[in-house]
């Protein structure tokens, strides 16, 4: 059964403080592996997505990456805007379907 | 509209009441998802179309689950006889299909409360 598991499940930083953020995936042959950012009360909004170990992925303040068993979503010199729920999902080749982990509830301090 | 509307965004139901949930998806978007977001958590696959044919129910959790997609459009999620259990926010999403079936388009859920 597909899995995916992230880590920690909440982050606090102060402004400008980096950090990076863990998603660990098992899965059946993998198509992509997907980044999605949720605000409180408002549906999931599309960052990256990562198809095979070694890819990098930038979007002005984040950048993810992805290895065979982990992606990482390192957040440089991040803002307090930046504070959100950051989902991690897989989808295994042949399949349509999103499986996603619980999240990260990120919070950035002024 | 612009992007994934739902409605409505708050139902309050009792239990064995049932409820219809509507998704109007991005306009021209062939996929159509259904996920359940319990508190906390993050989505949970509940059903899958390609225009108007629903080719992934393998998520809906109990015969009480019903959804369609009768044009290729608007899609209805409808729960019979709501249990506590059921109580959730139902998230609809829309994508273009092809080679980016993982960019999907969120609608802002609908938050279903069971009393």
């Amino acid at each position: 059964e597909d899995q995916v598991t992230q880590s920690p499940e909440a982050l606090r930083l102060q402004e400008g403080e980096s950090s990076s953020l863990n998603c660990s995936y098992t899965v059946s042959g993998l198509r992509g592996l997907f980044w999605y950012r949720q605000d409180p009360g408002k549906g999931p909004e599309f960052l990256f997505t990562l198809y095979s170990a070694g890819e990098e992925k930038e979007k002005e303040r984040l950048k993810a990456t992805l290895t065979k068993k982990e992606s990482f979503l390192h957040i440089t010199a991040p803002k307090p805007e930046d504070s959100a729920t950051y989902l991690c999902a897989v989808q295994a080749r042949g399949a349509q379907k999103l499986v996603f982990g619980q999240g990260t509830r990120l919070t950035i301090n002024p | 509209g612009a992007g994934v509307s739902q409605s409505p965004r708050y139902k309050v139901a009792k239990r064995g009441q049932d409820v219809a949930l509507r998704c109007d998806p991005i306009s021209g978007h062939v996929s159509l998802f259904w996920y359940q977001q319990a508190l906390g958590q993050g989505p949970e696959f509940l059903t899958y179309f390609q225009n108007e044919a629903q080719l992934d129910k393998s998520g809906l959790p109990s015969d009480r689950f019903f959804a369609e997609r009768p044009e290729g459009s608007v899609s209805t999620l409808k729960i019979q006889r709501t249990q506590q259990e059921d109580s959730a926010v139902y998230l609809c999403a829309s994508g273009r299909g092809g080679a980016t079936t993982g960019e999907l388009f969120f609608g802002e859920g609908s938050r279903l409360t069971v009393l």
